[in-house]
C-alpha cells in the first residue's frame, strides 16, 4: 500500500499568518490526492481534490500544489476557524490511504 | 445533498462481531455512480479506511483487515452496513460511513459513532 506522511505532526501559526503544510507519498500518485479538515469531534470535510482543485464552498485561502510524492497545502491568511487536523489521502491506488495528520494551533 | 448516519451498539465485547449500518437519505444507493464505504479513526490517530460496497454488491477491502470484514447493502432500506469479526481492543474507534464517487474522494461523511471493543 501506498504509505502517506505528513510533516510536521503539529504546526503553531499565528491568526493572519500563513501556514504551510506537506505530504509525501512513498510512490507516486500523479495528482489523485486530497486534503481533508477535521475539528474535534466532526467528520473531515474535503478542501482539496485533485492536489489543486478547492471543493465546492472551500474558501479561496486554501490552495494545494504538487504531483507525484510531494505535495503541500497552503493557507494563506490564518482565521480562527482554520485551526483544526488537516489530513492528505490518495486515490491513485488501493487500498485509499491517508497521512496520519497535521494539527494546527494558534500560537 | 446526500446524509449519511451510523448506527450501532457503542460497546463490543472482545471476540465478538462489530455491527454497524450506514442510512443514507438525500440519494438512492440503487442509482449507482457512487461507492460507500466505511473508515475508522482510533482515538487521537488517524484515518483508515476499512472498504467500500456498490450497489450491485461489488466489494474491496482493505487487505489489513480483509479477513474480518464483510459490507453488505440493503437498496430496499437505503443502507450498507459493516460486520467486523474477532474485535479486540485495537478495534475501538470512531467509525464513518461515507462515500465517493468513482474517484475515490470522500464527499460526504456522517457524524461517526464510537465503538469501544471492552468486556
Amino acid at each position: 500500500e501506498i504509505v502517506m506522511t505528513q510533516s510536521p505532526a503539529t504546526l503553531s501559526v499565528s491568526p493572519g499568518e500563513r501556514a504551510t503544510l506537506s505530504c509525501r507519498a512513498s510512490q507516486s500518485v500523479s495528482s489523485n490526492l486530497a486534503w481533508y479538515q477535521q475539528k474535534p469531534g466532526q467528520a473531515p470535510r474535503l478542501l482539496i481534490y485533485g492536489a489543486s482543485t478547492r471543493a465546492t464552498g472551500i474558501p479561496a485561502r486554501f490552495s494545494g500544489s504538487g504531483s507525484g510524492t510531494e505535495f503541500t497545502l497552503t493557507i494563506s491568511s490564518l482565521q480562527s476557524e482554520d485551526f483544526a487536523v488537516y489530513y492528505c489521502q490518495q486515490y491513485n491506488n488501493w487500498p485509499l490511504t491517508f497521512g496520519q495528520g497535521t494539527r494546527l494551533e494558534i500560537k | 445533498q446526500v446524509q449519511l448516519q451510523e448506527s450501532g451498539p457503542g460497546l463490543v465485547k472482545p471476540s465478538q462481531t462489530l455491527s454497524l449500518t450506514c442510512t443514507v437519505s438525500g440519494g438512492s444507493i440503487s442509482s449507482g455512480g457512487y461507492y460507500w464505504s466505511w473508515i475508522r479513526q482510533h482515538p487521537g490517530k488517524g484515518l483508515e479506511w476499512i472498504g467500500y460496497i456498490y450497489y450491485s454488491g461489488s466489494t474491496y477491502y482493505n487487505p489489513s483487515l480483509k479477513s474480518r470484514v464483510t459490507i453488505s447493502v440493503d437498496t430496499s432500506k437505503n443502507q450498507f452496513s459493516l460486520k467486523l469479526s474477532s474485535v479486540t481492543a485495537a478495534d475501538t474507534a470512531v467509525y464513518y460511513c461515507a462515500n465517493f464517487g468513482g474517484s475515490g474522494i470522500f464527499d460526504y461523511w456522517g457524524q461517526g459513532t464510537l465503538v469501544t471493543v471492552s468486556s
